[in-house]
């Protein structure tokens, strides 16, 4: 199966810039799609095919990356954007989902 | 707008089959490249993919749960099925049901319902 590596927890300051990283452990090609889940919610899509922004989503949020490696990108962050992000790939058989990333806002 | 919303048992034993219904809104199964999907957390894997099926009635599996899964649909009603046969305990979790496009990305997804494997 096609693991995907993401860093377990990351905290940043309302207003910043902040970029989660996916590294897949074979190529993926742009079969990668971004998704936030809030405590006691579903997850939610953010990003599909590795840059394209989902419906409803703020433009604050964008993707980008090929191949294995892949960044979510959320500026400015704001309050509301504590959260788990998950990525998920779409192009090996079965798909697979990162074990998320917990985003802090400090 | 899209809405899902799964049901099920709730609560099963040990070697028991779980039966999960998929009831949505919003789309149809009878459009072309539309498709259900299947998935759980689980405190033990985390968001694992179970299967999908298609308009068209094709239907794909995650292969380490193959011969476990089965999926259905009625259409016309707009829901989706999904049965797991002989569970235990790893299979404690969230289940959820979801719109998938052609790109195989899972677009809406249902509230999400919890079922429990215990003796």
């Amino acid at each position: 199966d096609t693991v995907l590596t993401q860093s377990p927890a990351l905290a940043v300051s309302p207003g910043e810039r902040v970029s989660i990283s996916c590294r897949a452990s074979e190529g993926v090609n742009s079969y990668m799609h971004w998704y936030q889940q809030k405590p006691g919610q579903q997850p939610k899509l953010l990003i599909y095919k590795a840059s394209n922004l989902a419906s409803g989503v703020p433009a604050r949020f964008s993707g980008s990356g090929s191949g294995t490696d892949f960044t979510l990108t959320i500026d400015p962050v704001e309050a509301d954007d504590t959260a788990t992000y998950f990525c998920q790939q779409s192009w090996n058989d079965p798909f697979t989902f990162g074990s998320g990333t917990k985003l802090e806002i400090k | 707008q899209v809405s899902l919303k799964e049901s099920g048992p709730g609560i099963l034993q040990p070697f028991q089959t779980l039966s999960l219904t998929c009831s949505f809104s919003g789309f149809s199964l009878g459009t072309s490249n539309m498709g259900v999907g299947w998935i759980r957390q689980t405190s033990g894997k985390g968001l694992e993919y179970l299967a999908t099926i298609w308009w068209d009635d094709d239907k794909y599996f995650n292969p380490s749960l193959n011969s476990r899964l089965t999926v259905s649909k009625d259409t016309s009603n707009n829901q989706a099925f999904l049965k797991i046969t002989s569970v235990d305990t790893a299979d404690t979790g969230t289940y959820y049901c979801t719109q998938v496009p052609g790109c195989n990305s899972f677009d809406y997804w249902g509230q999400g319902v919890m079922v429990t494997v215990s003796s």
